[in-house]
This record gives structure tokens, sequence and C-alpha cells, in this order.
């Protein structure tokens, strides 16, 4: 597609479960990032993949929080037993290489009843 | 401690006002963006600045780099309602490939 895909947009779930979020990067993007933005907040990186690299985790929270991405295409993120603190919208970027301007999904909007 | 201050945190005014706001720093940032996010959406990019002093226009926005490449401003000019949103800085430092964002200011230009 012409631009970063996130599915879902939009995730309900009860507390306790695992929640998968997907991103499809730009195509011929080797780098990709996951954010987390709460409610008023700025953006929160979380990982960063770059081609075939190892990715840097450190903004992981802890590790109910692990992601994923085959070569230089799709990312899941996971989250696993949710707390009511992970509610928040997950934004994926992806960028040609590092340093170059990053182009963002729209979203998923995560809420943990 | 937040690396990237921006203020104010919200701003109102109406529309055809000018407004700057801000984006202050103690680190030094080998480059800097602006985006503006609307709700729902993901963050757009508007500019990257990377020189110290450097000023970039974009239509009535204007964009400047600080000297020692520690701070940065966005300026508005007749600001319009199509100008509402939030608008984050952000910035990498040294060698990092990791962007810091500022927390935003909301924006809200009634008509």
């Amino acid at each position: 597609g012409a631009g970063v895909s996130q599915s879902p947009s939009n995730k309900v779930t009860e507390k306790g479960k695992d929640v998968e979020l997907r991103c499809d990067p730009i195509s011929g993007h080797t780098a990709l990032y996951w954010y987390r933005q709460r409610l008023g907040q700025g953006l929160e990186f979380l990982i960063y993949f770059q081609g075939n690299s190892a990715p840097d985790k450190s903004g992981l929270p802890s590790d109910r929080f692990s992601a994923e991405r085959t070569g230089e295409s799709v990312s899941t993120l996971t989250i696993q037993r949710t707390q009511q603190e992970d509610s928040a919208v997950y934004l994926c970027a992806s960028s040609s290489q590092g340093y170059q301007p990053q182009h963002f999904g729209d979203g998923t909007r995560l809420s943990i009843l | 401690t937040q690396l990237l201050e921006q203020s104010p945190q919200f701003l109102s005014i109406q529309e055809g006002e000018n407004l700057t706001v801000y984006c202050n720093s103690s680190s030094v940032f080998s480059s800097l963006q602006w985006y503006r996010q609307e709700p729902g959406e993901g963050p757009v990019l508007l500019v990257t600045v990377v020189t110290g002093g450097e000023v970039k226009k974009l239509k009535r926005l204007t964009f400047q780099f600080g000297d020692a490449r520690k701070d940065s401003s966005l300026h508005i000019t007749a600001a319009q309602p199509g100008d509402t949103g939030l608008y984050l800085c952000a910035g990498e430092t040294g060698g990092s490939y990791i962007p810091t964002f500022g927390r935003g200011t909301s924006l809200i230009v009634h008509p």
C-alpha cells in the first residue's frame, strides 16, 4: 500500500487477555518503530527494527511486551496478560533507513476493561 | 525528566491570529522534526531541520532551529481552523536512530 497500515484500528479486551497488533510498513522501508501514546502524552518509544539487525528493545516497558518482524515486512506487537495501564494508542512508523523521516500509521486504540 | 519540553501545552485562539510554539532541551540534537497529529490519526511530518540557525517555511508555517541545536520554534501566521491539531517535536541525539518526542502542543483554532 501507499502508507503504513495498522490493524485492528480499535481493540477492546478484558484484563489478563493477550493481544496482537499488526503493522504493515511502506514497501521498501527497512526501519520500523513501535510507539505507545497515552492520552495527553507524547510518543513513548517501544522497539526499533532495522533490516535484519537485532532489534532495539530498550523501550519495552515489561516482559509482557514483545514484537517480531519478518525481514523487512510485517511486524506484530504482542502484549501478554494485559493490564489496564496498557490502554493507549499504539503507533507504528517506518522509514527508508535510520535517521530518515518516519511515516506513521493511524494506530491501534487499545482499551483494557 | 522530559528530554524535549514543549510549550505551551494547550493553545486556543481565533482564526486569523498568529502563534508560536516552542520545543526546548538541554541536549544537542543532530536533527529535529515537527509533526502534526489530528484525532484518530498518526502524526504527519511537517519539516526536518538539521543545521543550527536554519529557518524553513511551509506556507504560513515558519520553523526555526536554534543556533546551538537545542531548541526550535514553530510560528503560524494567520491561523486557520484547519491548523487545529497536536503539534509534536522530535529529535535524535548523537548517533541514536531513536527519536525522542515532546508531549506536544494541542492547538485549537476557532472560526
